[in-house]
């Protein structure tokens, strides 16, 4: 079975304060994304990953950086959190080169900015 | 822009009743299709993935796909309370590489004893 992991179940943090959400997965896939899930907006992709040190923008990239040095690990990093960043934040991972790109998700991380 | 719209819901079925949700989307070319059960507080979950017109069946889950209406749907059968969730639709688009989804807003379903 695929095993996607998150960091962090919740997370509370500070206006201003760097945030590094991490993300690990064991099935050696070579994609791996980034959402964040809020009531009513459904779920955006911030940033997505296609190999180590290799990425993408989503629809919603501003306020966030990623990094992946390792293919088994995909990191979010909100560089000066903000109030408005506060979500559900999920991390997905796919196999690449198939015709069926199923995604699967980690359990997220919930995100409180005060 | 790329779409994938679902019924609106919320949608509420009696227990053992047949529970339908529905999904189109925009972009003729799209190849794959997905749908996911998400639990309140819960991560997103797939239970169904399906890529070539026609039904497909798993357990009391059946995915429909008609390429040429653009339009996929989910049947639960023989509905029961932990059905309870949100149902979200996901669609991989033709041209998409490194398997990118476009997901729609969600169905939330209830099902009541």
């Amino acid at each position: 079975d695929v095993k996607v992991t998150q960091s962090s179940r919740y997370l509370v943090k500070r206006t201003g304060e760097k945030v590094f959400l991490e993300c690990v997965q064991d099935m050696d896939h070579e994609n791996m994304f980034w959402y964040r899930q809020d009531p009513g907006l459904g779920l955006r992709l911030i940033y997505f990953s296609y190999d180590v040190k290799m990425k993408e923008k989503g629809d919603i990239p501003e306020g966030y950086s990623v990094s992946r040095e390792k293919k088994e690990r995909f990191s979010l990093i909100l560089e000066s959190a903000s109030t408005n960043q506060t979500s559900m934040y999920l991390c997905a991972s796919t196999e690449s080169g198939r015709y069926t790109y199923e995604q699967y998700f980690g359990p997220g991380t919930r995100l409180t900015v005060t | 822009q790329k779409e994938v719209e679902q019924n609106s819901g919320p949608l509420s079925v009696p227990e053992g009743a047949i529970a339908s949700l529905n999904c189109t989307y925009s972009d003729r070319g799209s190849q794959s299709f997905f749908w996911y059960r998400q639990y309140s507080g819960k991560s997103p979950e797939l239970i169904m993935s399906i890529y070539s017109n026609g039904d497909k069946e798993d357990g009391r889950f059946t995915a429909q796909l008609n390429k040429a209406s653009q339009y996929v749907s989910l049947l639960i059968r023989d509905s029961q309370p932990s059905d309870s969730a949100t149902y979200l639709c996901a669609v991989r688009a033709g041209g998409t590489s490194y398997g990118k989804l476009t997901f729609g807003q969600g169905t939330i379903l209830t099902v009541h004893p």
